[in-house]
């Protein structure tokens, strides 16, 4: 069955940056792409972007471009997500979501909690 | 970017009652790219509709997606105890996909 299973909770320093995995399973990596999403405490879903697991090919939220950076590992079926110059509203839980056939997100991870805290 | 505003931002229903949710694009969306999930607490989102009125794998059949353009409804035709979340649109036709900012639906 189709898993991802995200790194665990991190707690970052403003200024600081964050790389956060997600390991997929049970499909053949390089045939989906994987976009990543945040969630603020108690509000709603934010795309930040997306990248080809076939060819690396990247497409980020504008709000983040110059700080976000999306990259696989195709040998460890692995994808990861790092954000930089972390601020206080940096805070929330990152998912990593299989991009399906239908061009939507079909499997999520489990989530990441990044806290951004002095 | 495409901004999809949801309505209502809460629904009272209680079980077996039918609920209708609202999506409405700021522009029109390209060839239907338009999606639904529902969240609950603690978890992730889960993919319910595709492509305006497709349902995802493992999706009973109450719950059905329709529209086009610029408005898009979420219908679940008799709710159930594990229907009360939280149920966000996104639309995937633009190079920036964009979310709703969520429909709760509470028992009431």
């Amino acid at each position: 069955q189709v898993q991802l299973v995200q790194s665990g909770a991190e707690v970052k320093k403003p200024g600081a940056s964050v790389k956060v995995s997600c390991k997929a399973s049970g499909y053949t990596f390089t045939s989906y792409g994987i976009s990543w999403v945040r969630q603020a405490p108690g509000q709603g879903l934010e795309w930040m972007g997306w990248i080809s697991a076939y060819n690396g090919n990247t497409n980020y939220a504008q709000k983040l471009q110059g700080r976000v950076t999306m990259t696989t590992d195709t040998s460890t079926s692995t994808a990861y997500m790092e954000l930089r110059s972390l601020r206080s509203d940096d805070t929330a839980v990152y998912y990593c979501a299989r991009r399906g056939s239908y061009y939507c997100l079909d499997y999520w991870g489990q989530g990441t909690l990044v806290t951004v805290s002095s | 970017e495409i901004v999809l505003t949801q309505s209502p931002g809460t629904l009272s229903l209680s079980p077996g009652e039918r609920a209708t949710l609202s999506c409405r694009a700021s522009q029109s969306v390209s060839s239907s790219y338009l999606a639904w999930y529902q969240q609950k607490p603690g978890q992730a989102p889960r993919l319910l509709i595709y492509g305006a009125s497709s349902r995802a794998t493992g999706i009973p059949d109450r719950f059905s997606g329709s529209g086009s353009g610029t408005d898009f409804t979420l219908t679940i035709s008799r709710l159930e105890p594990e229907d009360f979340a939280v149920y966000y649109c996104q639309q995937y036709g633009s190079s920036q996909r964009t979310f709703g900012q969520g429909t709760k639906v509470e028992i009431k």
